[in-house]
């Protein structure tokens, strides 16, 4: 089964400072997706990563705080800017290599700003 | 606007016994996928099973099966021979297209 990978694992920030995250699958992808889940909270999209073109962000999300990219089929990274306290949550991406099907997820990056 | 509602929040079960969890959504659509995914303390998020809303056969993945009411729109999670691995958190989660909504999960404690 292919997989899907995720850098870092987990960091420690300062505040107002950004954080790049990798998500890397082994295999070509239709979509991927960015989630944030805040502590003891659901799942939450953030933005769905378009190959070769502009995020598609969620209500509440904008680039300028979450630049995302995707410049190919098996690669994403989403940059979380300026970060606050309030940023502190585990964000995890997403793919599906039939588009409108199941999601798969990788394992979660968890962050925590101080 | 799809919703995702899973009414309990925690739940516990002795091992070995059967435990069923709740979910419930809300939509005008009549083609979609619904979800059971399991986050266990490691937070990777595992699938465990998925029903498409044009099959009526309920789905069964090994212990896990659902009950897939479609017209009461619930679509519950039933786990038999509950195991200690099984400890983790459930989120019910329903798709159309490229819109996936997830309810705000339920806490499953095995006990030995």
């Amino acid at each position: 089964s292919a997989v899907i990978s995720q850098k870092p694992s987990r960091d420690i920030c300062q505040r107002g400072t950004s954080l790049t995250i990798q998500c890397q699958v082994d295999s070509q992808v239709t979509m991927m997706f960015w989630y944030r889940q805040q502590p003891g909270q659901s799942l939450t999209l953030i933005a769905t990563a378009n190959q070769g073109s502009e995020a598609t962000y969620e209500s509440g999300f904008v680039i300028d705080k979450f630049p995302i990219s995707r410049p190919n089929l098996t690669f994403s990274t989403l940059t979380v800017s300026n970060m606050s306290p309030e940023d502190s949550s585990i964000y995890l991406c997403s793919v599906e290599w039939l588009a409108g099907e199941t999601q798969y997820f990788g394992p979660g990056t968890r962050l925590l700003v101080l | 606007a799809q919703t995702v509602t899973q009414s309990q929040p925690e739940m516990s079960v002795q091992e070995a016994e059967t435990v069923t969890l709740s979910c419930t959504y809300d939509t005008s659509e009549n083609n979609y996928y619904l979800f059971w995914y399991k986050q266990p303390p490691s937070r990777q998020m595992i699938l465990v099973i998925r029903q498409e809303a044009y099959k009526q056969q309920n789905a069964t993945e090994n212990r896990f099966s659902v009950n897939f009411q479609k017209a009461a729109k619930s679509f519950s999670l039933k786990i038999s021979d509950s195991q200690l691995g099984d400890t983790a958190m459930y989120f019910c989660a329903f798709k159309v297209v490229n819109d996936m909504r997830f309810g705000a999960g339920t806490r499953l404690t095995v006990k030995p």
